[in-house]
């Protein structure tokens, strides 16, 4: 069974600090996606970034970037010369392919709730 | 864009009630999903459909039901609410693995 592991539940850093949000995965298939969701105080899910099991390249996104590491079974998020604005609650999930294509839903870690003081 | 729109932002019933949730989406996903949302616990699946009429279970499917009468919508019920089923439900759907999108959410409040 699939499992995702943050093992950070909060995070407190000053503003413009650079902060790294750590997600460990468990999954037996060879094909799975891997997310980063950011959920603000108003609630809705932000979806962040995909990645499949076949692409290990890190990703760049301006101040956000994500380091994918199969061999420690890692999917770690970077935020840069953090902003107050970037407090929020991160979410890792993972989703793995059926037999069919198909879906089966997400399995999140529990979140990791940043707090970026001014 | 694909919009996945869900009846009510926010919700309170009483013990006993029966509770609908509902779950609309555009984009002629073939894969839907309810989800709660707890403190501490992330999110946690509670059923999904992958076509009209046809339901899986998820990880938490006591105390609820699910309908897919039409492919664009897909029903939580809870048959008789309980104070502890009081959490944010959360509705997403899919064309394939991976390509998951969420709508925003329902706070739902047992009294």
């Amino acid at each position: 069974a699939q499992k995702v592991t943050q093992a950070q539940t909060e995070i407190s850093v000053v503003e413009k600090e650079d902060v790294t949000l750590d997600c460990v995965y468990e999954t037996r298939d060879t094909t799975y996606y891997l997310f980063w969701y950011k959920q603000p105080p108003s609630g809705e899910l932000v979806f962040l970034i995909r990645r499949n099991s076949f692409d290990e390249q890190n990703e760049i996104s301006g101040r956000y970037s994500w380091n994918f590491q199969k061999s420690t079974s890692s999917f770690n998020f970077t935020i840069t010369a953090s902003q107050v604005v970037d407090s929020a609650v991160y979410f890792c999930a993972l989703s793995e392919r059926t037999s069919g294509g198909g879906a089966d839903g997400l399995t999140f870690g529990k979140g990791t709730h940043l707090i970026i003081q001014p | 864009d694909v919009k996945v729109t869900q009846s009510s932002r926010y919700l309170v019933k009483r013990t006993g009630e029966k509770v609908f949730l509902e779950c609309v989406q555009d984009m002629d996903h073939e894969n839907m999903f309810w989800y709660r949302q707890d403190p501490g616990l992330g999110l946690r699946l509670i059923y999904f459909s992958y076509d009209v009429k046809m339901k899986e279970k998820g990880d938490i499917p006591e105390g609820y039901s699910v309908s897919r009468e039409k492919k664009e919508r897909f029903s939580l019920i809870l048959e008789s609410a309980s104070t502890n089923q009081t959490s944010m439900y959360l509705c997403a759907s899919s064309l394939w693995a991976g390509d998951e999108f969420f709508g925003p959410g329902t706070r739902l409040t047992v009294l």
